[in-house]
């Protein structure tokens, strides 16, 4: 099983849908977890963290559920801009892999 | 801020060339990684160093591949023979501390090996 599996996609949303997208992670003793964004051919940049009680950023919810070990992010009011890739990213203390193990992305489009 | 600065923004090169990446971190930043992203195996740590010492290649495919860090502003990775598989974005990224979750990445070498 890998560490942090996403459902790769693509999502397909029309404008001003919402769309969730959930990840789950394999090591339970993973101690923090992130969104980043990774828009076409450009590099990933953090999007937001995801806290124990769920925390949201504008139009952007994240959950976590420690006792199914999975994190979902909830995109609310779709616009064209969100269109990317989305990975979940889970922070590993003691790992060997700089502490940060990547998924594979959720692919999104929002259509007009 | 200039960011991570990465060289060259694509390479295209014949199978047996040797494929040199650079790579700038940001000031002050202690750590850098080097990603590898294919569509197969999205992004993967081939190795991170602090303070100019490698920490952990065991993500480094093979010994084709070797990277260095002469000095605190300055990496490179180095394919030696390169071959067809090596093709792949490859990603360098800074951060302030280890595990750091905001990881400031280049923007990106699109390497190609025919």
């Amino acid at each position: 099983r890998k560490e942090v599996e996403q459902d790769p996609g693509p999502f397909n949303v029309p404008e001003g849908a919402t769309v969730a997208f959930n990840c789950t992670y394999s090591n339970s003793a993973s101690q923090s977890f992130f969104w980043y964004r990774q828009d076409c051919r450009k590099e990933p940049k953090l999007l937001m963290s995801v806290y124990s009680s769920g925390n949201e950023d504008g139009r952007f919810t994240a959950q976590l559920n420690r006792a199914s070990q999975y994190i979902s992010l909830l995109i609310r009011d779709s616009k064209l801009s969100d269109s990317a890739t989305y990975l979940c990213v889970v922070k590993v203390y003691g790992g060997s892999q700089g502490n940060l193990i990547f998924g594979k992305g959720t692919k999104l489009s929002v259509k007009p | 801020d200039a960011g991570v600065i990465q060289s060259p923004r694509h390479e295209v090169t014949e199978m047996g060339q040797e494929v040199t990446l650079r790579c700038k971190p940001i000031s002050g930043h202690d750590y850098l990684f080097w990603y590898r992203q294919t569509m197969m195996r999205g992004l993967e740590l081939l190795i991170y160093f602090n303070n100019n010492v490698p920490i952990d290649d065991s993500g480094m495919p093979e010994d084709r591949f070797s990277a260095k860090m002469p000095n605190a502003s300055f990496s490179t990775l180095k394919i030696q023979p390169s071959e067809p598989r090596d093709s792949a974005v490859y990603f360098c990224a800074s951060s302030t501390k280890q595990g750091d979750e905001k990881l400031f990445f280049g923007s990106g070498t699109q390497l190609s090996v025919l």
